[in-house]
């Protein structure tokens, strides 16, 4: 199984400000990694996936990048709405395996 | 737009089966694959496993034992069935659909299950 690793597990920032997630896999997923976004009682939602292409829907302020074994998510200018806990996905190999997640908080 | 909606009993003895079903609407079921994938409380995410609509699946490994899914089309629902629940089994369980990369494009609302007796 592939294990996957975020970092920072909180990183606090403040509105307006950027913020940079990392995802590490245990072995190479090629780019087939997904990131999610997820808000306290809610489902989470798709923001990227095939590493770099952002969902329907989803801002521009969102992007992915990487393959490999090293992803990042960056959030160029933090609105209120995107305080949440964000999580990494490989689908590549079987079974597909999830982050632990960083959560983003307001500084 | 397409939506999910989970369904079953919020609460399950321990040994019991746990029993779910995802209802599909707004769109069809046919050619995509659906997923199950759970949350304990504040916790991470696990995906359980898969069924495309020609009813081929595929499990965690770590589950394979325990879990059945299944589809039925006519209805545009699947099912999820995991067996010898225990404690450790209580989460929140998420039904969601694998867009054309295999990501989860979309998602239930979830479904609280707790086991205890």
């Amino acid at each position: 199984e592939i294990v996957m690793t975020q970092s920072p597990a909180t990183l606090s920032v403040s509105p307006g400000e950027r913020a940079t997630l990392s995802c590490r896999a245990s072995q190479s997923v090629s780019s087939n990694l997904a990131w999610y976004q997820q808000k306290p009682g809610q489902a989470p939602r798709l923001l990227i996936y095939g590493a770099s292409t952002r969902a329907t829907g989803i801002p521009a302020r969102f992007s992915g990048s990487g393959s490999g074994t090293e992803f990042t998510l960056t959030i160029s200018s933090l609105q209120s709405e995107d305080f949440a806990v964000y999580y990494c996905q490989q689908y590549n190999n079987w079974p597909q395996t999830f982050g632990g997640g960083t959560k983003v908080e307001i500084k | 737009q397409v939506q999910l909606q989970e369904s079953g009993p919020g609460l399950v003895k321990p040994s019991e089966t746990l029993s779910l079903t995802c209802t599909v609407s707004g769109g069809s079921i046919s050619s995509y694959y659906w997923s199950w994938i759970r949350q304990p409380a504040g916790k991470g995410l696990e995906w359980i496993g898969r069924i495309y609509t020609s009813g081929s699946t595929n499990y965690n490994p770590s589950l394979k034992s325990r879990v059945t899914m299944s589809v039925d089309t006519s209805k545009n629902q699947f099912s999820l069935k995991l067996s010898s629940v225990t404690a450790a089994d209580t989460a929140v369980y998420y039904c969601a659909r694998a867009n054309d990369m295999d990501a989860f494009d979309i998602w239930g609302q979830g479904t609280m299950v707790t086991v205890s007796s």
